[in-house]
């Protein structure tokens, strides 16, 4: 049950992109398609916006997408917005669920 | 609209027990499996437990079996996190989650502070 890696810290300006990576092992990452992508604002609860690697739930803009390499999934969000300020935390199925240690996004 | 509504934090001794509960609402309870997450005060989300939609499976994280128990009420569409000999290290907000397979949370609850300190 060892978290999965992502960078502490990301940025980019307004209308930019930028990506966070997350880094686990064959046993999760790397050994199905079940990786998701969670945001969280200061004080709120965690909100689901990439399942399955890459499929977004109803409502999230198409501004964030998902991709998987081998034991690395990454997480792009593309013309940067304000709101986009969060922290962002990967999670995959390993036999129990894992969680990154999270990447606080910031808009310059 | 589905709702899951926690409630039972407090601030509690080191070696206390406590009972969490979550209230679910706007969807069939039982097709679900259920979970639930910690965040220790600044710090990132841990998962604790999971139960099937039955409750015929449970599983936990490392540092709570033995302590921690997640249990279910179908008829009353609730999930509880009975918390046992608690440890400073798990002060933190908990969440409940919906699990709509794999791990995948999509929705959560508000959160409900639990504070072990003497």
């Amino acid at each position: 049950q060892s978290a999965l890696t992502q960078p502490p810290s990301a940025s980019g300006s307004p209308g930019q992109s930028v990506a966070i990576s997350c880094t686990g092992t064959s046993s999760d990452v790397g050994g199905n398609n079940h990786v998701s992508w969670y945001q969280q604002h200061p004080g709120k609860a965690p909100k689901l916006i990439i399942y399955e690697v890459s499929e977004r739930p109803s409502g999230v803009p198409d501004r964030f997408s998902g991709s998987k390499s081998g034991n690395t999934a990454s997480l792009t969000v593309s013309g940067l917005q304000a709101d986009d300020e969060a922290d962002y935390y990967c999670s995959a199925h390993g036999g129990s669920g894992v969680f990154g240690g999270g990447t606080k996004l910031t808009v310059l | 609209e589905v709702q899951l509504v926690e409630s039972g934090g407090g601030l509690v001794q080191p070696g206390a027990s406590l009972r969490l509960s979550c209230a679910a609402s706007g969807f069939t309870f039982d097709t679900y499996w259920m979970a639930w997450v910690r965040q220790a005060p600044g710090q990132g989300l841990e998962w604790v437990a999971s139960i099937k939609e039955d409750g015929s499976e449970k599983y936990y994280l490392d540092s709570v079996k033995g302590r921690f128990t997640i249990s279910r009420d179908n008829a009353k569409n609730s999930v509880y996190l009975q918390m046992d000999s608690l440890r400073a290290e798990d002060t933190a907000v908990y969440f409940c989650a919906r699990d709509s397979g794999w791990h995948k949370l999509d929705y959560w609850g508000q959160g409900t502070l639990v504070t072990v300190s003497s």
